[in-house]
């Protein structure tokens, strides 16, 4: 069975650019969320959706958002890129057959630098 | 709001040591807690889990034992082992998200 993927791997871009993340979850699952890994705040969880819907939102400023497909895929979006968006951003999916529980399965993460 | 407070590291010990992290947090009411491991260069993997009030979690030596009355999910390995080396990072659940402490890197030296 595949695991998480994201796409791309890694990326550089340069400040006030924008940038897409890709993730496609394991198969059948319907939960998607992201987090962001830096050196200096550690893991922070940006968002999670659900069945195309935005469930839960972390606090980060709407330069960051998000969006789910039919199929559970999911991307994510930053615009107005600035050097403290570096960082490292990981998609993890779960099954959700019913309680929400905190067993996620993580992708490798795609890892942003911002020049 | 809800914190995790994790033993410092990076930690170093010699193959067959005992392992201690700890790892207290803050949160409303009595959340599911997990640890999770980050091996070098690849994302976080699920490395065991507690969901209520004196549960033990187990998986491939490690335990942790949930404690409410010190609202704390300290993990142990009786032997380390060279392929233990990675980034631990202990996690209550709560509000539809995961709370990770800041991580504690492990080396286990031969």
């Amino acid at each position: 069975k595949a695991g998480v993927t994201q796409t791309p791997r890694y990326l550089i871009k340069t400040r006030g650019q924008q940038v897409t993340l890709s993730c496609s979850p394991i198969s059948g699952h319907r939960s998607v969320s992201w987090y962001q890994q830096t050196p200096g705040q550690g893991l922070q969880f940006l968002f999670e959706y659900f069945s195309e819907t935005q469930r839960n939102k972390g606090n980060f400023p709407g330069r960051f958002s998000g969006r789910q497909f039919s199929n559970s895929r999911s991307e994510m979006n930053v615009s107005t890129l600035e050097l403290g968006d570096s960082a490292l951003y990981l998609c993890a999916s779960s099954l959700i057959s019913g309680r929400r529980t905190g067993e996620l399965f993580f992708g490798e993460g795609s890892r942003l630098t911002v020049l | 709001g809800d914190s995790v407070t994790q033993m410092e590291g990076p930690v170093t010990l010699s193959e067959e040591a005992f392992l201690t992290i700890n790892c207290t947090y803050t949160a409303t009411g009595y959340p599911s807690l997990f640890w999770y491991v980050q091996y070098p260069g690849e994302g976080l993997q699920l490395l065991l889990k507690a969901t209520k009030a004196d549960d033990k979690g187990s998986n491939k030596g490690f335990e942790a034992t949930y404690r409410k009355e010190t609202t704390s999910f300290h993990l142990e390995k009786g032997s380390v082992q060279v392929s233990d080396s990675a980034v631990y990072f202990c996690a209550p659940y709560q509000g539809g998200k995961l709370i990770f402490g800041q991580g504690t890197e492990l080396s286990v030296k031969p």
